[in-house]
């Protein structure tokens, strides 16, 4: 059956350090993949997409690898900030068919 | 450029009872989704709309649940009837559709079932 794993339910690291958020996937074949942060209370706002043929997207802090062979997307915030605390959630599509990880809450503390 | 707008952001009702949830997507959009979203896992898509055509809902438990999406704009979403295992988030979300996948969310709908 189809799974999206994202690495843990809770990461937690230092202002200024870069976090790694990942995103992996099986018996799946995305055409891409999004990134959305998500806070208490609501809904989850738009990141980043990467495409089955882009290996890497970039937006100021941000930064989405994605590894179709492997089956995994990386992604990075560099600098953090306690701001950027919040929920990630990775989600993939193909096909109109479109599902969501569980997503990983990342604290950042000062 | 106004969000995604729904209501109510809240309700309560009893098993059994019915509820509807409506959902305004952004002007323009021509692609809307429901989805639900239970405490600590991340949102599942319902039912997803190409102006006023269904694109997929397979994953919609059509014997309880039932959408649409009259004039390609305004959205309902109800249920009846509520089971415990309803309570969750309903989260709307819309885009403009084609190539462009980004998605917009509203604030969602907190539904909870005693």
């Amino acid at each position: 059956s189809q799974k999206i794993e994202q690495n843990s339910e809770a990461l937690n690291i230092q202002e200024g350090k870069t976090a790694t958020l990942t995103c992996n996937y099986t018996n799946y074949s995305p055409a891409y993949l999004q990134w959305y942060r998500q806070d208490p209370g609501r809904g989850p706002v738009f990141l980043l997409l990467i495409r089955e043929n882009e290996k890497e997207k970039r937006k100021e802090r941000l930064k989405v690898t994605f590894d179709t062979t492997l089956k995994q997307s990386l992604f990075h915030i560099t600098a953090s900030q306690p701001a950027d605390s919040a929920t990630y959630l990775c989600a993939l599509e193909n096909n109109n068919d479109m599902r969501f990880g569980a997503g990983t809450r990342l604290t950042v503390k000062p | 450029e106004a969000g995604v707008a729904q209501s109510p952001r809240y309700k309560i009702i009893e098993k059994r009872q019915s509820v509807a949830f409506w959902c305004n997507p952004i002007s323009g959009h021509a692609t809307l989704y429901w989805y639900q979203q239970i405490l600590g896992q991340g949102p599942k898509l319902l039912i997803q709309f190409q102006n006023n055509g269904v694109v997929d809902d397979s994953q919609l438990p059509k014997d309880r649940f039932s959408a649409e999406r009259l004039k390609g704009v305004d959205s309902t979403l109800k249920i009846q009837p509520a089971k415990l295992e309803d309570s969750a988030v309903y989260l709307c979300a819309s885009s403009l559709g084609g190539t462009i996948y980004e998605q917009y969310f509203g604030p969602g709908t907190r539904l909870t079932v005693t």
